[in-house]
């Protein structure tokens, strides 16, 4: 079983700023994490993905995230928020079994502010 | 481009009532996911199949029911609607869900009356 938690319902930034959105993960097994992110009246979109591999992954619109298996964690990063970066965000957590359904965090609301 | 298609962006309906709601997707993708979203909620999994007539349980499958008739076509059934089942309804499909994630589609915001 797998399970998310993103830390934080709501996060606000000034334009320029550093981003930071947590997500911690638990998984018996080795996960594949997700970060989607979705604009009022949207469905998800992928920004990122870590499957295997370089554990520092970069995503679309300057995000990245770091994927830290000794703190089961995967925060999304980006260096300046820009206006256009206000969304909702999830953090997903998938296994290689079952259809590789993912479980979803509760979402995390950037607030971007001028 | 992957392309998921729901067919309503917003639908109201009467308590009681029989709701299909349909997703396309044109990628000849085998896994294909229903979830409803919640604010606070995340996104909780009702459905998923992962091939022509077969479908699985998600963990909130009380009250819909699914079909998957076609490959490209997966449908969502709400055998009698309630108000709690108003909320905002996501489609995804995906050829490795694991490995690469999912596609979704823009939603279905259905509201029960």
């Amino acid at each position: 079983a797998q399970s998310v938690t993103q830390l934080g319902s709501h996060v606000s930034v000034s334009e320029g700023a550093l981003v930071l959105l947590r997500c911690n993960y638990s998984s018996s097994v080795p996960p594949y994490l997700f970060w989607y992110v979705q604009y009022p009246n949207q469905g998800l979109q992928l920004l990122l993905k870590y499957t295997t591999g370089a554990t520092l992954v970069k995503g679309i619109n300057g995000f990245e995230a770091e994927f830290k298996k000794s703190e089961t964690s995967f925060h999304l990063t980006k260096p300046s928020a820009h206006m256009s970066d206000a969304a909702e965000y999830f953090c997903a957590v998938s296994l290689n079994t079952n259809a590789g359904k993912s479980t979803f965090g509760d979402g995390t609301t950037l607030t971007v502010k001028p | 481009d992957v392309k998921v298609t729901q067919s309503s962006r917003y639908l109201v309906k009467r308590t009681g009532e029989k709701v299909f709601l349909e997703c396309v997707q044109d990628m000849d993708h085998e896994n294909m996911f229903w979830y409803r979203q919640d604010p606070g909620l995340g996104l909780r999994l009702i459905y998923f199949s992962y091939d022509v007539k077969m479908k699985e349980k998600g963990d909130i499958p009380e009250g819909y029911s699914v079909s998957r008739e076609k490959k490209e076509r997966f449908s969502l059934i709400l055998e009698s609607a309630s108000t709690n089942q108003t909320s905002m309804y996501l489609c995804a499909s995906s050829l490795s869900p694991a490995v690469i994630g999912y596609t979704f589609g823009s939603g279905t915001r259905l509201t029960v009356v």
